[in-house]
């Protein structure tokens, strides 16, 4: 049974651009949730995607942004890049009326 | 709004001695709690989780964790720690609503290391 992946393992981009990093949840789970884990830091939440809409978000600018496809995965974007953005992006997946994430991962994002 | 401290940035033990590592949190609605560990590189797996019942919870690889809600506390025990447990702890609380699981507030973690 796989868990929870993502793609791709890294990245490396420069201020100013956008990137897209990609989700498939464990099998059986339809909810998404992403979270930013910078440097030394705890992950924090950005947003969780269920039944193909946001329903949830936490404090992250409209820069960042998501989406979720009819068979649960899950897309990440996120636009201008700033050296800030530099960080672990987490993929967590649950099913729906449980009480418990799974984690990817994550993509390791780079901005120059 | 909810907050998880985590009071010990690293924290030292001998192998073979036993270990707690300290969890505060503050939340207005009943909480879930997990402890969560990261390995260098890697996501992060799931310990244990506390929602209700038996204050005091067992999780894999002989974790346990006890819910105190008189001190908003959710410290982790091992009784004899192992060089594998060397890695990065984050306590997290998440919003019970019977719905799901809500995005979860991490603290900033604490980084482990084991003496030979």
């Amino acid at each position: 049974d796989a868990g929870v992946t993502q793609s791709p393992t890294h990245l490396i981009k420069t201020r100013g651009q956008q990137v897209t990093l990609r989700c498939s949840p464990k099998s059986g789970h339809d909810t998404v949730s992403w979270y930013q884990q910078a440097l030394g830091q705890g992950p924090q939440f950005i947003f969780q995607y269920y039944e193909e809409e946001e329903r949830q978000r936490g404090n992250f600018p409209d820069r960042f942004s998501g989406h979720q496809f009819p068979n649960y995965s899950s897309e990440l974007n996120v636009n201008a890049l700033l050296l800030g953005d530099s960080a672990l992006y987490l993929c967590a997946s649950s099913s729906d009326r449980a009480d418990t994430q799974y984690f990817g991962p994550g993509t390791r994002l780079t901005v120059l | 709004a909810q907050s998880v401290t985590q009071p010990d940035i690293h924290i030292t033990v001998s192998e073979g001695a036993s270990l707690e590592l300290r969890c505060n949190y503050s939340y207005g609605a009943t909480p879930y709690l997990f402890w969560y560990v990261q390995s260098p590189g890697q996501g992060l797996q799931l310990l244990l989780k506390y929602f209700s019942g038996d204050t005091l919870v067992q999780g894999i690889k002989g974790f346990e964790a006890e819910f105190k809600r008189s001190q908003s506390s959710f410290n982790l025990r091992k009784p004899s720690v192992h060089w594998s447990d060397a890695a990065e702890y984050f306590c997290a609380v998440g919003r019970y609503s019977g719905g799901g699981a809500d995005g979860l507030t991490f603290g900033k973690g604490t980084h482990l290391i084991i003496q030979p």
